[in-house]
């Protein structure tokens, strides 16, 4: 299993502001998945991040609202940028287990913008 | 048509009570299934994989029919622990970036 620590767990912020979101892995994993979960629906994949290269989105994500760092095996991070209302939701940290597939998902953190 | 379709519910059973949900996929080439569970404003977490055999967990059942391209939870007793809401997950392997969440279906299970 994986231990995974997210922050902020909350934040309310204005429109037109950015936010970054931490994601810190108890392991050395390959990859790191960002999902986002909108109020009252299901998960969506937006990125995968992969260490010493570029992030891979997909499609509906761009890496201009969404840029994300992977500066090593255990850490990742997730900015919303020039956010509107319709960001609000929660982004959601992920790991998957190489041998069973199962992921395993930090706490998540619920982003309101006004 | 959405690549995983669920029931949204919610389902409001008594407890004791026997339930059951049904997921269908839309990619014939899924290879791997799961279902999770999300408590209110939590993160998701794996109940079962679900195998083509079928499996069983205590209380719960997991079955994939690759015919008819759906696959199913049956949940026995039920208790009010239970309440959650449980996600089908489909994936073309089993590495994370290929799998896709369905909506979910909320269960309550009532005292």
């Amino acid at each position: 299993s994986a231990v995974i620590s997210q922050k902020p767990s909350r934040d309310i912020c204005q429109r037109g502001t950015s936010l970054t979101i931490q994601c810190q892995v108890d392991s050395q994993v390959t990859m790191m998945f960002w999902y986002r979960q909108q109020p009252g629906q299901s998960l969506t994949l937006i990125a995968t991040a992969n260490q010493g290269s570029e992030a891979t989105y997909e499609s509906g994500f761009v890496i201009d609202k969404f840029p994300i760092s992977r500066p090593n095996l255990t850490f990742s991070t997730l900015t919303v940028s020039n956010m509107s209302p319709e960001d609000s939701s929660i982004y959601l940290c992920s790991v998957d287990s190489e041998n069973t597939g199962e992921l395993f998902f930090g706490e998540g953190s619920r982003l309101t913008v006004l | 048509r959405k690549e995983v379709e669920q029931d949204p519910g919610p389902f409001n059973v008594p407890e004791g009570a026997t339930v059951a949900f049904n997921c269908t996929y839309s990619n014939s080439a899924s290879q791997s299934f799961f279902w999770y569970r999300q408590d209110c404003r939590k993160e998701p977490k794996l109940l079962m994989s679900v195998y083509s055999s079928g499996n069983e967990d205590g209380r719960f059942t997991a079955q994939l029919n690759r015919a008819s391209q759906y696959i199913s939870l049956l949940i026995r007793d039920s208790k009010l622990s239970d309440s959650a809401t449980y996600l089908c997950v489909v994936g073309l392997d089993n590495y994370g970036q290929n799998f896709v969440f369905g909506p979910g279906t909320r269960l309550s299970v009532l005292p």
